[in-house]
């Protein structure tokens, strides 16, 4: 089946550790978003990519990390410079503007802890 | 970053009620989604608006792109306990260059049965 699969659902990480969110896509999509999700805050841009080997910041992007490496695949590292890690993290992807597709279809989210 | 006004912030209603939501921008917009988002999961795309004035349904939904092309409305009729969740409007600015998504804050909608 077509979709973008994050991974794991649930993460749990150590104060002063890096932890990579996993993020691929099947669709064809030119380009793929991580966004960040706190109660009331609705979603916030950390990074995007329009095509592969460039990714641009978003509104959040302290302390993440990104690359770009192939079409399907976009992960997110979260470094120990971010000051407040835990959160949702959700990932999407969209045909692609050039294309003419603005829709963007997101994965199912990672939940990571800071312990 | 650019955010849109999206109201309510929440909503109580009657299983059977109709519900209505919108969102607005200082901005003018090229296209308006609206997105639903269950606990512990990822949004999913309910409708997509392109031309203002456009009016789209789904099933019980309706979505309208406002001919200002700076606001959009949701509605749903005769709600169901199943359409509890968070709606968000998301919308694509009309700026020169590839931009991405700005998303509402999200309507959270309880139905009490």
């Amino acid at each position: 089946d077509g979709g973008i699969t994050q991974s794991p659902k649930y993460l749990f990480r150590k104060e002063g550790q890096n932890v990579t969110l996993s993020c691929e896509q099947n669709l064809n999509h030119d380009a793929m978003y991580w966004y960040r999700q706190d109660p009331g805050q609705g979603l916030r841009l950390i990074y995007y990519s329009q095509i592969v080997n460039d990714f641009q910041k978003g509104d959040i992007a302290e302390g993440y990390s990104v690359s770009r490496e192939k079409k399907e695949s976009f992960p997110l590292t979260v470094t120990s410079a971010q000051k407040n890690p835990t959160a949702f993290y959700l990932c999407a992807s969209s045909i692609g503007q050039g294309r003419g597709g603005t829709e963007a279809f997101f994965g199912q989210g990672t939940r990571l802890t800071v312990v | 970053g650019q955010q849109l006004n999206q109201s309510p912030q929440s909503m109580f209603i009657q299983e059977g009620e109709d519900v209505s939501m919108n969102c607005t921008s200082s901005s003018i917009f090229n296209t308006w989604l609206w997105y639903k988002q269950e606990p512990g999961e990822g949004p999913v795309l309910l409708i997509a608006l392109y031309k203002a004035g456009e009016l789209t349904s789904n099933g019980r939904l309706t979505a309208q792109f406002g001919i200002t092309r700076k606001d959009s409305f949701l509605n749903i009729s005769a709600s169901i306990p199943s359409d509890v969740g968070i709606y968000f409007c998301a919308g694509q600015p009309k700026k020169a260059g590839n931009t991405p998504l700005v998303f509402g804050k999200g309507t959270r909608l309880s139905v009490i049965a």
